[in-house]
């Protein structure tokens, strides 16, 4: 099956730094979407990205999809953007995620 | 449109009882996903359904686990005679074909 990896596993930062999360992945893929996970465990949707650029307030991820990895950028950083970073790709049926082991991002006031 | 929702949001139980979780999944989504998450993992596929069809399940899901959605609704997941290490996040997705997944909160599940 599809492989993804994520790094750093662990990222510490001061608020207000700027960070940059990878995701690579083994095969071609249907879709892609990067997910934050809060302290409750809830999985919420940042972006669904095939490829290209995609932009929301502080973050923005890149998809390039023929070289297999997609990169998070998080800029000023804050407290509330502490929790762990998931990155989880389709398969080419479109009917599977499959996710990476996550960043997990502490952000320090 | 009120979400993915899941019940119950924590369950504990003791080795060898079975325990059921519930997931309503966004209104007129006709995908449903369930999947587990172990401590200081992602989340890992256990099953899906087209409609009330059960089209995929991982080699995860053994027999002591049935997942069913009847009417193409709602989904339940059963676990028979849980062991501890069924401890875990069960969680739930639901998505129209090919579009964008969204998760449920979990249920979370201890067994002593």
């Amino acid at each position: 099956g599809i492989q993804v990896e994520q790094s750093p596993p662990d990222l510490i930062l001061q608020e207000g730094a700027n960070s940059t999360l990878r995701c690579n992945f083994s095969d071609s893929v249907n879709n892609l979407q990067w997910f934050h996970q809060n302290p409750w465990g809830q999985l919420i949707n940042l972006f669904y990205i095939p490829s290209g650029t995609k932009q929301n307030g502080r973050l923005s991820a890149t998809t390039v999809a023929t070289e297999r990895y997609s990169l998070l950028y998080i800029s000023s950083s804050q407290t509330t953007d502490s929790g762990v970073y998931f990155c989880a790709v389709y398969n080419n049926a479109g009917n599977m995620l499959t996710f990476g082991g996550g960043t997990r991002l502490m952000v320090k006031p | 449109d009120t979400g993915v929702s899941q019940n119950p949001r924590h369950k504990i139980t003791k080795r060898g009882q079975n325990v059921t979780f519930r997931c309503d999944p966004i209104s007129e989504h006709n995908r449903l996903y369930w999947y587990r998450q172990t401590l200081g993992q992602g989340p890992e596929f256990l099953t899906y359904f087209q409609n009330e069809a059960q089209l995929e399940k991982s080699r995860l899901l053994s027999d002591r686990f049935s997942a069913e959605r009847p009417k193409g609704s709602f989904s339940t997941l059963e676990i028979q005679r849980t062991e501890q290490g069924d401890s875990a996040m069960y969680l739930c997705a639901s998505s129209f074909s090919g579009g964008l997944g969204f998760f449920g909160p979990g249920t979370r599940l201890t067994v002593l």
